[in-house]
């Protein structure tokens, strides 16, 4: 099954700051690509995706790219705000199982 | 907006009571999850089902069981609930399995 390594946290940024959350995965085979935020209080949701090599996901001003030569999909925003402060789930999808393989999560925290 | 209701958001139950946790979402899904977060350890998959009835074990399903009699319904229970069971859960759904929509979980404490 898929694997998946995560920038270990807490990762504590002032507001405006350049964010980089390192994520790399091991997987037989080319697997879509998430990064799921979960913010105080509520359950995960999708901030973005990727489904094949060399695509870029994007929204809300984060990007991560599908790199299939370093298996990596790290996820970076240019300026960060104090709403971005959740935890950040990096997660592989398995199509042969139907499984997402969730990373162990990174905590932001982000000040004003 | 895909809507993922659970039934409680806390949960107090004591050591060998009987648990039941219960989801529910509207959009159709044909696949949905169950899933316990501990701090450190991320989200484990306890079992998923990709169909009515139809039930798979996910990483750590010791302890614990599931029922889907209908489509939007999916119940995780705890047979006999243990102390070590204290965790979030969180159920989600999806059309395909990737895309998943979370809802937000419940807080089960067992004394």
């Amino acid at each position: 099954g898929n694997s998946v390594t995560q920038m270990e946290g807490p990762v504590t940024l002032s507001e405006e700051a350049f964010l980089t959350i390192n994520c790399t995965y091991t997987a037989t085979g080319y697997p879509s690509l998430f990064w799921y935020v979960q913010y105080p209080g509520e359950g995960l949701q999708l901030l973005l995706k990727a489904t094949k090599a060399d695509d870029k996901g994007s929204n809300k001003g984060f990007e991560a790219t599908y790199r299939k030569e370093t298996t990596s999909f790290h996820l970076e925003k240019g300026s960060v705000q104090v709403s971005d402060s959740a935890v950040y789930f990096c997660a592989p999808f398995d199509g042969s199982n139907y499984k997402l393989t969730f990373g162990k999560g990174t905590l932001l925290t982000v000040n004003p | 907006d895909v809507k993922v209701t659970q039934s409680s958001r806390y949960l107090v139950k004591r050591t060998g009571e009987k648990v039941f946790l219960e989801c529910v979402q509207d959009m159709d899904h044909e696949n949905m999850f169950w899933y316990r977060q501990d701090p450190g350890l991320g989200l484990r998959l306890i079992y998923f089902s990709y169909d009515v009835k139809m039930k798979e074990k996910g990483d750590i399903p010791e302890g614990y069981s599931v029922s889907r009699e209908k489509k939007e319904r999916f119940s995780l229970i705890l047979e006999s609930a243990s102390t070590n069971q204290t965790s979030m859960y969180l159920c989600a759904s999806s059309l395909a399995g990737d895309t998943q929509y979370f809802g937000p979980g419940t807080r089960l404490t067992v004394l």
